[in-house]
């Protein structure tokens, strides 16, 4: 069985442009995590979809974020216009439907830099 | 709210040393905790979690942990470290919505031979 993988592994982008993130959920899971990690500070939650639907956006910091999970399947994050504070590791996650306990399976991170 | 605080940013021990990360949190409902690990270049990974059942939760790779309401902790620990532990590792206690995970900072630990 695939992980959660994401995808870039790594961007470096100046501030002002526009940045999307892609997150592939292993194949089943219906909730779909973003997290991000900023340096030295810990992980925080962004939000939470149930397949298409967003369960939970409180973690979001600001409207330059947009969150997307066309079908229930992949999501996607888009930073526009991204701002330096932006910079840190964002985190995918995805667990089946259930109760609190359930697994949540992580990917690997996407590090962004803005310069 | 809930909350979690892990004591140490840096733990250093010697190959067949005890592993003791510390975890403490604060919650207002019964908590649900995870441990989970970074190794370099990885995504994050389940230790082990607890779900109100037994106190003291197994995990992989010899880590266990053990649940201490009176001491609201719920430290991390090996009784022998390999070289292959150093990672970076994360308590999470669980919102009280059920919805996400709330983080510690991470411990990193490294262990030399």
């Amino acid at each position: 069985e695939a992980g959660v993988t994401q995808f870039p592994s790594h961007s470096v982008i100046e501030k002002g442009q526009t940045v999307t993130l892609r997150c592939d959920p292993i194949s089943g899971h219906d909730n779909l995590y973003w997290y991000r990690r900023v340096m030295g500070k810990e992980i925080k939650f962004l939000l939470h979809f149930v397949k298409e639907s967003k369960q939970d956006e409180s973690g979001m910091p600001n409207n330059r974020f947009l969150a997307e999970r066309t079908g229930g399947t992949y999501s996607t994050l888009k930073v526009q216009p991204a701002e330096l504070e932006d910079s840190g590791v964002y985190f995918c996650a995805s667990s089946r439907a259930g109760t609190k306990n359930t697994e949540a399976f992580f990917g690997q991170g996407t590090r962004l830099t803005v310069v | 709210a809930q909350s979690v605080t892990q004591l140490g940013s840096h733990v250093s021990v010697s190959e067949g040393a005890l592993v003791l990360l510390r975890c403490n949190y604060s919650s207002s409902v019964p908590p649900y905790l995870f441990w989970y690990v970074q190794y370099p270049n990885q995504g994050l990974q389940l230790l082990l979690k607890y779900t109100s059942a037994a106190t003291l939760v197994k995990g992989i790779n010899g880590f266990e942990a053990e649940f201490k309401k009176s001491e609201t902790s719920f430290h991390l620990t090996k009784p022998s470290a390999h070289m292959s532990d150093a990672a970076e590792y994360f308590c999470a206690v669980m919102n009280q919505a059920g919805t996400a995970l709330i983080f510690g900072k991470g411990t990193t630990l490294s262990v030399s031979s």
